[in-house]
């Protein structure tokens, strides 16, 4: 059974750093895309970052492009999202997905940029 | 970026009747080497984790009732629930993938009339 755990959210003050993590198993990890994508609250989704499994090329949304950092481990079958410099609209829940066409999602973690 | 555009915004339909929402893409999504269009569609209820539903414009995820059907190509799509169940209100994004920096749309809430 393929499962998406996510982990690492939290209230953090704007121009702070947080790292998301997401374990996932019952798949092979490392031959798929994987993906961060997040939602505001009562707003729609918006993809953040995708990671490639063939050769971990990396692409971002201009909105976080220079402050996000996609990462992943094969070894330990999980992917890494490093957030630096977070703003108020960043506020959202972060969901990690696998494959181009998401055919699996995790719970989502909630990330709150606030004074 | 490829910006994806969805209609309506939302959608009141009564149980049992057809419910049809319209996703329109900025630049084809159809990528001519092996005629496949990189288009999904998501389900997602409230407080919930998006559904995958569709992929390959047309292809229906395993375990989907068959009263989801996706259609369309290059531009324009369209995702129709052929006999509206309760089970059925939430919101629906389309997505490409075509791109390297995918994009949804912004979303269509379907409710019953």
């Amino acid at each position: 059974e393929v499962q998406l755990l996510e982990s690492g959210g939290g209230l953090v003050q704007p121009g702070g750093s947080l790292r998301l993590s997401c374990a996932a198993s019952g798949f092979t990890f490392s031959i798929y895309t994987m993906n961060w994508v997040r939602q505001a609250p009562g707003k729609g989704l918006e993809w953040v970052s995708g990671i490639k499994g063939s050769d971990s090329s990396t692409y971002y949304a201009d909105s976080v492009k220079g402050r996000f950092t996609i990462s992943r481990d094969n070894s330990r079958n999980t992917l890494y999202l490093q957030m630096n410099s977070l703003r108020a609209e960043d506020t959202a829940v972060y969901y990690c997905a696998k494959d181009r066409w998401m055919d699996y999602w995790g719970q989502g973690t909630l990330v709150t940029v606030s004074s | 970026d490829i910006v994806m555009t969805q209609s309506p915004d939302s959608l009141a339909v009564s149980l049992g009747e057809r419910a049809t929402i319209n996703c329109k893409s900025s630049q084809s999504v159809l990528y001519s080497s092996n005629n496949k269009n990189y288009l999904a569609w998501y389900q997602q209820k409230p407080g919930q984790s998006p559904k995958l539903l569709i992929y390959w414009a047309s292809t229906r995820e395993s375990g989907v009732p068959d009263r989801f059907s996706g259609s369309g190509s290059g531009t324009d799509f369209t995702l129709t629930i052929s006999s509206l169940q309760a089970a059925d209100v939430a919101v629906y994004y389309c997505q490409q993938y075509y791109s390297n920096s995918y994009t949804f749309g912004q979303g269509t809430k379907l409710e019953i009339k």
